[in-house]
């Protein structure tokens, strides 16, 4: 079984500064990790994707996540927020076996001027 | 390249009609997903064809949900009848092919949002 939790709903930053979106997952199998944004009326994009090798991985929009085994993490990182990152962001899991994707509720940026 | 399409993208229905929801995948795309986001939780998976085979259907919630992916190319997915607790937002999915299996990139469509008054 799988699961994610991604801590805190709605996370408000200004604009310039890190943006920071937490994930830890729970898997019985060595997981794959991703993170997607859904802009407004968008589908969901896919930012990165961890699934073996390199735990630091960079997605599109200088995003970046690690992926930390010992603390089952997975946490989202910008360091400037500019205004048009602001959309929801979903954390997800799966495994070796098991397409499909396991999401956390999302959390939601918004970007302060 | 077009990239996932559903339809329609809103729909209102009331208590115990049907709706049939459709979603059309990346061409070439062997592998198609529904997921269901109600208000407030997370995006949950409903079912998985591989081709227009079921590979895995263990997320449908009952049997008033029925899918189906004729020749492989674009799915639908019913609700009959629909009850209240159907509402929200139904996305689509599709990867390409079997070897890279959960490494695959599922790419999204925009999703249907759906309100059962």
């Amino acid at each position: 079984a799988q699961s994610v939790t991604q801590l805190g709903s709605h996370v408000s930053v200004s604009e310039g500064a890190l943006v920071l979106l937490r994930c830890n997952y729970s898997s019985s199998v060595p997981p794959y990790l991703f993170w997607y944004v859904q802009y407004p009326n968008q589908g969901l994009q896919l930012l990165l994707k961890y699934t073996t090798g390199a735990t630091l991985v960079k997605g599109i929009n200088g995003f970046e996540a690690e992926f930390k085994k010992s603390e089952t993490s997975f946490h989202l990182t910008k360091p400037s927020a500019h205004m048009s990152d602001a959309a929801e962001y979903f954390c997800a899991v799966s495994g070796y076996g098991n397409e499909k994707l396991t999401f956390g509720t999302g959390t939601r940026l918004t970007i302060i001027p | 390249e077009a990239g996932v399409t559903q339809f329609p993208s809103h729909s209102v229905i009331e208590k115990g009609q049907t709706v049939t929801l459709r979603c059309d995948p990346i061409s070439g795309h062997d592998n198609l997903y529904w997921y269901r986001r109600v208000m407030g939780k997370e995006i949950k998976f409903l079912l998985h064809f591989v081709k227009e085979s079921k590979q895995d259907e263990s997320g449908m919630p009952n049997n008033r949900f029925l899918a189906e992916r004729t020749g492989g190319t674009y799915s639908t997915l019913k609700v009959q009848p629909a009850e209240l607790e159907d509402s929200g937002v139904y996305f689509c999915a599709s990867s390409q092919d079997r070897r890279g299996g959960a490494k695959n990139i599922q790419y999204f469509g925009a999703g249907t949002r759906l309100s059962v008054l």
